[in-house]
């Protein structure tokens, strides 16, 4: 059965660095997402991604962060200048949205550590 | 904004026992969708089950059904006859359809099943 990948599978950065996270969505898929869990919290929506351009985002998803499709399988979430409290396990999803309310599947996730 | 909420952080059965996970959730929508997933220990989130807000009936997919109370905005998950792989953190999610574009889950906190041998 065809799954999101997402690496590194960890993470561990310096404060003030800027850390990019890869996911390869499934194929036939046209709808990204990224997620994030902070560690004993709730899973937060970060931003969804669709036909190139960004299509919802949390306030959570500040100037901080940006998502970028650079080729036909690969997306991606850039955070600039990781604060402590970017730790966090941070989820790929992707969706074929062939008629509404179609389900996400979720890659393993990438657990960052910023020190 | 929506919200998603389920009042226990972990429960603890007996293999072979049926289990009722709670959810309640709070929207102005009439029409949107409801999931439950579980993420075991190796992390990743996989589907359950999926409920469409304007079908009555209750979703079924073999051990697993749920008890949707539209008014009541209650979307409790039961696992019958359970088992040692059922362990794991189980979220309910909320999504508002988004016409033309991705619609993002607003998740609940989760709770933490144990299947006891």
């Amino acid at each position: 059965e065809p799954e999101v990948t997402q690496t590194p599978s960890h993470q561990v950065t310096q404060m003030g660095q800027e850390v990019i996270l890869r996911c390869v969505p499934i194929s036939n898929h046209l709808y990204f997402y990224w997620y994030r869990q902070i560690l004993g919290q709730k899973v937060e929506f970060l931003v969804s991604f669709y036909n190139n351009e960004i299509s919802e985002k949390s306030e959570i998803f500040d100037d901080q962060f940006s998502v970028e499709r650079p080729d036909g399988s690969n997306f991606t979430l850039k955070i600039r200048s990781t604060k402590l409290e970017d730790s966090a396990m941070y989820f790929c999803a992707s969706s074929e949205k062939v008629s509404p309310g179609q389900p996400q599947h979720f890659g393993d996730g990438t657990r960052l550590s910023i020190l | 904004a929506q919200t998603v909420t389920q009042s226990q952080p972990e429960m603890s059965v007996q293999e072979a026992e049926t289990v009722t996970l709670s959810c309640t959730y709070d929207t102005s929508e009439s029409n949107y969708y409801l999931f439950w997933y579980k993420q075991p220990p190796s992390r990743q989130m996989i589907l359950v089950i999926r409920q469409e807000a304007y079908k009555q009936q209750n979703a079924t997919e073999n051990r697993f059904s749920v008890n949707f109370q539209k008014a009541a905005k209650s979307f409790s998950l039961k696992i019958s006859d359970s088992q040692l792989g059922d362990t794991a953190m189980y979220f309910c999610a909320f999504m508002k359809p988004k016409r033309g574009g991705a619609d993002g889950l607003t998740f609940g906190k989760g709770t933490h099943l144990i299947i006891q041998p």
